[in-house]
């Protein structure tokens, strides 16, 4: 069964610093891999996402993440962090089982950028 | 139409209480899903539609939820008999191409029993 992990409930950084959120996956077969960001009370917002080609996949908002085979994972970066990057934040990989295509979340990560 | 929609935003019920949660994707998108998400946790799948046709139900989708998508347009999703156990955030989520496109989610619904 396809699953992703996210080893961090909280990151903190200050601003003007870089941003690492981690990811792990396991999937059969090859991945497609999201992240999501969610501010509160407010649904999801897309990211980016790997589905192939380049290992480095650039995204919304200066977010960029590396896919890394060899070591299943699919960490989220940012150069400099603001502030209004302070919001939780959801890998995800889709599941190739049956016929739905579904997303599989992790738990999130809650990123807290201090001035 | 630039995104999906829920209404309500917010619902408080007392319990024993029957729900009804609605989501209008985005026009062109055949495939529609609903998650939950409680506090703390990542958003879990509840059901998927193909245009009109319910494809995949999860086992969280107990007797007492019912979705629907006619015409394979908007979607409802209904819970009877409300519980606690059943406040959390109702997210709706529309694709056209399963996944490649990526996945529009909505503001979601949240639901209080009290």
């Amino acid at each position: 069964a396809q699953s992703v992990a996210q080893p961090e409930d909280q990151v903190k950084v200050a601003e003007g610093n870089p941003l690492t959120v981690k990811c792990t996956y396991s999937v059969s077969g090859n991945p497609y891999l999201f992240w999501y960001v969610q501010y509160p009370n407010r649904g999801l917002q897309f990211l980016l996402k790997y589905i192939t080609g380049d290992n480095l996949v650039k995204g919304s908002y200066g977010f960029e993440a590396e896919f890394n085979k060899s070591q299943t994972s699919f960490h989220l970066k940012k150069p400099s962090a603001l502030v209004s990057d302070s919001a939780l934040y959801f890998c995800a990989v889709r599941d190739h089982g049956g016929a739905t295509n579904k997303l599989i979340f992790g738990t999130g990560t809650l990123l807290a950028v201090q001035p | 139409d630039t995104g999906v929609s829920q209404n309500p935003r917010h619902k408080i019920t007392k319990r024993g209480q029957n729900v009804t949660f609605r989501c209008d994707p985005i026009s062109e998108h055949n495939r529609l899903y609903w998650y939950r998400q409680t506090l703390g946790q990542g958003p879990e799948f509840l059901t998927y539609f193909q245009n009109e046709a319910q494809l995949e139900k999860s086992r969280l989708l107990s007797d007492r939820f019912s979705a629907e998508r006619p015409k394979g347009s908007f979607s409802t999703l209904e819970i009877q008999r409300t519980e606690q156990g059943d406040s959390a955030m109702y997210l709706c989520a529309s694709s056209l191409v399963p996944g490649e496109d990526g996945y529009t989610f909505g503001s979601g619904t949240r639901l209080t029993v009290v």
